[in-house]
Parts: C-alpha cells; sequence; structure tokens
C-alpha cells in the first residue's frame, strides 16, 4: 500500500529538548516536503527536498532543520523546540508536478 | 493579497444538500488546481484535480475552474455525514511547490 508514514503521531515535550519527527515514503518519490498547519493558516511549508541531498526553505524554515540521506526519508528536527512550533506538523511526497500524497500529521505540543 | 483564498467556513448543511466550496486565486499563470479533503485527526487526500478551465466530475463531486474570474468550486451533490471534513484547494505554483487554501469546514447534517 502507498503510504507516507510519521512517527510519532503525538509529542508533548519541553522548551529547548532536542526532537526529530520522521517521515517515510514508499512510492519512490523524489519530491518530499514538511508543512505545519495551524488554524486560520492553513498548510505553510517548511523545508523540502527534490532529491537526496537536496533540501531548500520553504515559507516558514525557521527553527527546524531537515535532512535527506535516504531517498525514502526526510526526518524534521527540531534543534531547540519554543512554544510557537506547538502545531500539526505534515509530511508529503510526490514526484514532480504530481499529486501530493500527505501522512497522518504528527501532533506536537511545546511546553 | 494572497495567492490562494478560501471562505474557512464553518458550512453547515442539511444531508442531501447541494454544496459549494470556492477559492480565488491571484496568479493568472496557473494551470493545475487540486482540492484536497482532511477528516479530523488526518492527513489531506486527494479528491479532484484540474488541468486548466472547465468541468471535472466524479460521482457527486464536480471541479470547475474559471480561469478568467481566477475562481475554482467543488461542487458536492447528494452531500453525506461522510462528506463532513475541512476541504483545501492546492495550487502547484512550481515543480515541487504547491500553495493551499486555508481550507473550509463543511457539516454535513444527518
Amino acid at each position: 500500500e502507498a503510504q507516507v508514514t510519521q512517527n510519532p503521531r503525538y509529542l508533548i515535550t519541553v522548551t529547548g529538548k532536542k526532537l526529530t519527527v520522521t517521515c517515510s515514503q514508499n512510492m519512490n518519490h523524489e519530491y518530499m516536503s514538511w508543512y505545519r498547519q495551524d488554524p486560520g493558516l492553513g498548510l505553510r511549508q517548511i523545508y523540502y527536498s527534490m532529491n537526496v541531498e537536496v533540501t531548500d526553505k520553504g515559507d516558514v524554515p525557521e527553527g527546524y532543520k531537515v535532512s535527506r540521506k535516504e531517498k525514502r526519508n526526510f526526518p524534521l528536527i527540531l534543534e531547540s523546540p519554543s512554544p510557537n512550533q506547538t502545531s500539526l506538523y505534515f509530511c508529503a511526497s510526490s514526484h514532480a508536478k504530481s499529486v501530493a500524497f500527505f501522512g497522518q500529521g504528527t501532533r506536537l505540543t511545546v511546553v | 493579497q494572497k495567492e490562494v483564498e478560501q471562505d474557512p467556513g464553518p458550512l453547515s448543511v442539511p444531508e442531501g444538500a447541494i454544496v459549494s466550496l470556492n477559492c480565488t486565486y491571484s496568479n493568472s499563470a496557473f494551470q493545475y488546481f487540486m482540492w484536497y479533503r482532511q477528516y479530523s485527526r488526518k492527513g489531506p487526500e486527494l479528491l479532484m484535480y484540474t488541468y486548466s478551465s472547465g468541468n471535472k466530475e466524479d460521482g457527486r463531486f464536480t471541479a470547475q475552474v474559471d480561469k478568467s474570474s481566477k475562481y475554482i468550486s467543488l461542487f458536492i451533490r447528494d452531500s453525506q455525514p461522510s462528506d463532513s471534513a475541512t476541504y483545501l484547494c492546492a495550487i502547484p505554483s512550481g515543480t515541487y511547490k504547491y500553495i493551499f487554501g486555508t481550507g473550509t469546514r463543511l457539516k454535513v447534517l444527518a
């Protein structure tokens, strides 16, 4: 089954404690991206990757890092989380100019 | 002006009603248009996509694009409680970039 898998689904952490949200896809897509979804603001792109070792900033990259060492994986790293990073996060993958498939989401709370 | 604008709702309709969901966009160069459906606590899933102007129908769903007005619509006929979700319009703005509307929350009452 084609899917994008994110872990964990829910996470509560404290300010400043580094965390990683994993994302994996099994569709051999070259393109992967991370979004955050906030009420009234919709989906905003954090980072994206066109292929292995190729990443670029989206619209709201501050406070986030990513890496793309393998085609299937695209982890999102928060080196020092802050409360304003409390949000619902989605990973997505696609071929170029094609339909984006989304993961189930990670609800992050930073206290 | 935002590149894509969408009324957030919420929109409540009785079962069986025809629902119209809309987005406007600002860039006349956009050519592909998508609608995603997002159930509560789930990721968005593609519902329909269209290229350029005109209508596309899939069962009870019809996607319509009016490029002259920069207006896209999703119509749901014979709406069901299972259609209750947030609907997001999405436009690919480059090879790898998508612009999403903020989403319209729809509730279909049984």
